[in-house]
């Protein structure tokens, strides 16, 4: 049964600066790993899909990394701006065609 | 392209009576899942589906639950009799195929039973 971790739950910086994310997952034989972003009482927003034979995918600031090896993603943001605050999300797809989240980081960039 | 679209919402409902949540996936979708937020968790799989069929209903809890993909039309997710322990974030989302897909997701259904 795969499960999702995110550490940390909540993360706090000064704008600029860049940071990780990190996203673990129980289940090598992942399919698929997609980053998302969450607003408050707002929908999700995809961000970066990582098939299982990539090991990165970036989109402008953001890069994402997969190892299945080690059963880690890590999303990386760089220069931090105060609209990244939000929560983000991972989610693993296994054996299955369902999505397995984790809790999400929430992130605050300070102006 | 308009994307993933959910309504209503916002919905409140008193306790025993029945919700009813649709979703219309993005344009060539159509893989359609459903997932419920509750307070302070993740979100958690429901229900998967393909025109007209249920393929996965492993997250559905047994009672009261239903989910349907019409032929033509939103799929809707059908709460009989809620109760207060049924008010959550739902989410649709939607794929153009099934493993390997990115999946997009809607704004999201808040129920609140009362």
């Amino acid at each position: 049964k795969q499960e999702v971790t995110q550490i940390p739950a909540a993360l706090s910086v000064p704008e600029g600066e860049n940071l990780v994310l990190n996203c673990s997952f129980t289940d090598s034989a992942i399919y698929n790993l997609q980053w998302f972003r969450q607003d408050p009482g707002k929908g999700l927003t995809s961000l970066l899909l990582i098939q299982s034979s990539q090991r990165e995918q970036t989109s402008g600031r953001l890069n994402a990394s997969l190892d299945k090896s080690s059963g880690r993603s890590t999303l990386y943001i760089a220069a931090s701006q105060p609209g990244d605050s939000a929560t983000y999300l991972c989610a693993g797809q296994g054996g299955s065609e369902k999505l397995v989240f984790g809790k999400g980081t929430k992130l605050t960039v300070n102006p | 392209n308009a994307g993933v679209m959910q309504n209503p919402r916002h919905l409140v409902r008193r306790r025993g009576q029945e919700a009813r949540l649709r979703c219309s996936p993005m344009k060539g979708h159509s893989h359609v899942y459903w997932y419920r937020q509750l307070p302070e968790e993740g979100l958690k799989f429901m229900v998967y589906l393909q025109k007209e069929n249920i393929i996965d209903e492993s997250g559905m809890p047994k009672e009261r639950f239903s989910a349907e993909f019409p032929k033509e039309g939103p799929s809707i997710l059908r709460i009989q009799q809620v109760v207060r322990g049924d008010s959550a974030a739902y989410f649709c989302a939607s794929s153009p195929k099934g493993l390997g897909a990115e999946a997009f997701f809607g704004q999201g259904t808040r129920l609140t039973v009362v």
